[in-house]
């Protein structure tokens, strides 16, 4: 069964700290894994793609890496801001037989105090 | 291009009642997918379909729900005689498929059902 997993489920740390949010996943047969941001009540933001080629993504302050032989991606957030407080998704997209399943993580509430 | 269009975006309904959630996808997709958001939780996924064509729906609750995909209009997700344990976030996403692993998903805003 495909399964994607986060963790940590919650985290709390103080503004300009760096942190590092983490998504294992079940199956390496993937074709691309989505990290998503969502503020309570909102709806997804797209935030970094990687293809399963790829070993990493950069956009700003954020950094996502991709480990497919071990079924690992963390997000890299650097010097955090209260901005940056949200729900954070990771979505992978599983090979199937007829078409491309995603499937997402319960995702990690980040707290970021000022 | 105005995106993954969901409407209504709030929808209240009494137990016992239909709710008709509706998604256009993005001009030239033409796959959508529908997920549901249980409070507190993750997305869950309920189906994926093509024009006229339901692909996958192992999400799907096996009674209440129905969902389509027509060949003109949006899709629908349909819940009959909706309970408390409806209320839920429910997101569309579309995907324009262009060629096998390219899916990449694009989200509509979603719905958000109470049920009284």
């Amino acid at each position: 069964k495909q399964e994607v997993t986060q963790i940590p489920a919650a985290l709390s740390v103080p503004e300009g700290e760096n942190l590092v949010l983490n998504c294992s996943f079940t199956d390496s047969a993937i074709y691309n894994l989505q990290w998503f941001r969502q503020d309570p009540g909102k709806g997804l933001t797209s935030l970094l793609l990687i293809q399963s080629s790829q070993r990493e993504q950069t956009s700003g302050r954020l950094n996502a890496s991709l480990d497919k032989s071990s079924g690992r991606s963390t997000l890299y957030i650097a010097a955090s801001q209260p901005g940056d407080s949200a729900t954070y998704l990771c979505a992978v997209s599983f090979r199937e037989t007829s078409y491309d399943k995603v499937i997402f993580g319960p995702g990690t509430s980040l707290s970021v105090i000022p | 291009n105005a995106g993954v269009m969901q409407n209504p975006r709030h929808l209240v309904r009494r137990r016992g009642q239909e709710a008709r959630l509706r998604c256009s996808p993005m001009k030239g997709h033409s796959h959508v997918y529908w997920y549901r958001q249980l409070p507190e939780e993750g997305l869950k996924f309920m189906v994926y379909l093509q024009k006229e064509n339901i692909i996958d729906e192992s999400g799907m609750p096996k009674e209440r729900f129905s969902a389509e995909f027509p060949k003109e209009g949006p899709s629908i997700l349909r819940i009959q005689q909706v309970v408390r344990g409806d209320s839920a976030a429910y997101f569309c996403a579309s995907s324009p498929r262009t060629r096998s692993g390219a899916n990449v998903l694009t989200f509509g805003a979603g719905s958000r059902l109470t049920v009284l």
